[in-house]
């Protein structure tokens, strides 16, 4: 079985400000890990994925993410952000396959608002 | 290249009526997947496809079925609808890649239902 946790809704950080966005998983399988952004009124969209070899994992826009197998956790970083950042962001584990389709685990999402 | 897009973007039913959610992707994907949103949930998946005629059930399928009679065309339906189907449908495909379970799924831009 596989599940997702997402620690905290919502977060909220400054313009230039450092965002962490927190996930952990369970797999009882070699996992395979995503983090998708929902923009408002809109369908999710692909930010980075881990499958193997490096951990850090770099994606669109400047996030980035570490696979850390000890701490079963896919924690999302970015620097220093913007405005245009402010999005719903959903980490999700695959690695089981459902009578050949992938089988996706989202977590339950993390909104994230930027102050000015 | 729209990708993938869904047809009505909102729509409200009364109890016991029935709909038809169109999904349709123009990047011949072989996969295809629905989900539903609802706050706090993150995704879940009512049905999925691995090709051209060939559905099959996803975590929530209960008041719903689904067909694939083209590969670019996925349907959702609802029978008879309930307030518990209030939700945000989410269409997605897929190509495989190197390995099934690393696909990136893409997603349309959903499809609001309310049911009164």
């Amino acid at each position: 079985a596989q599940s997702v946790t997402q620690l905290g809704s919502h977060v909220s950080v400054s313009e230039g400000a450092l965002v962490l966005l927190r996930c952990n998983y369970s797999s009882s399988v070699p996992p395979y890990l995503f983090w998708y952004v929902q923009y408002p009124n809109q369908g999710l969209q692909l930010l980075l994925k881990y499958t193997t070899g490096a951990t850090l994992v770099k994606g669109i826009n400047g996030f980035e993410a570490e696979f850390k197998k000890s701490e079963t956790s896919f924690h999302l970083t970015k620097p220093s952000a913007h405005m245009s950042d402010a999005a719903e962001y959903f980490c999700a584990v695959s690695g089981i396959i459902i009578q050949g389709a992938q089988k996706l685990v989202f977590g339950q999402g993390t909104r994230l608002t930027i102050n000015p | 290249n729209a990708g993938v897009t869904q047809t009505p973007k909102f729509r409200v039913l009364k109890t016991g009526q029935s709909m038809t959610l169109l999904c349709a992707q123009d990047m011949n994907h072989e996969y295809m997947y629905w989900y539903r949103q609802d706050p706090g949930m993150g995704l879940r998946l009512i049905h999925y496809s691995v090709g051209e005629g060939t559905t099959a059930k996803g975590e929530v399928p209960d008041g719903y079925n689904v067909s694939r009679l083209k590969k670019q065309n996925f349907l959702l339906g609802l029978e008879s609808a309930a307030p518990s189907q209030t939700s945000v449908y989410f269409c997605a495909s897929s190509l495989r890649e190197v390995a099934v379970s690393t696909d990136t799924q893409y997603f349309g831009p959903g499809t609001r239902l309310t049911v009164l």
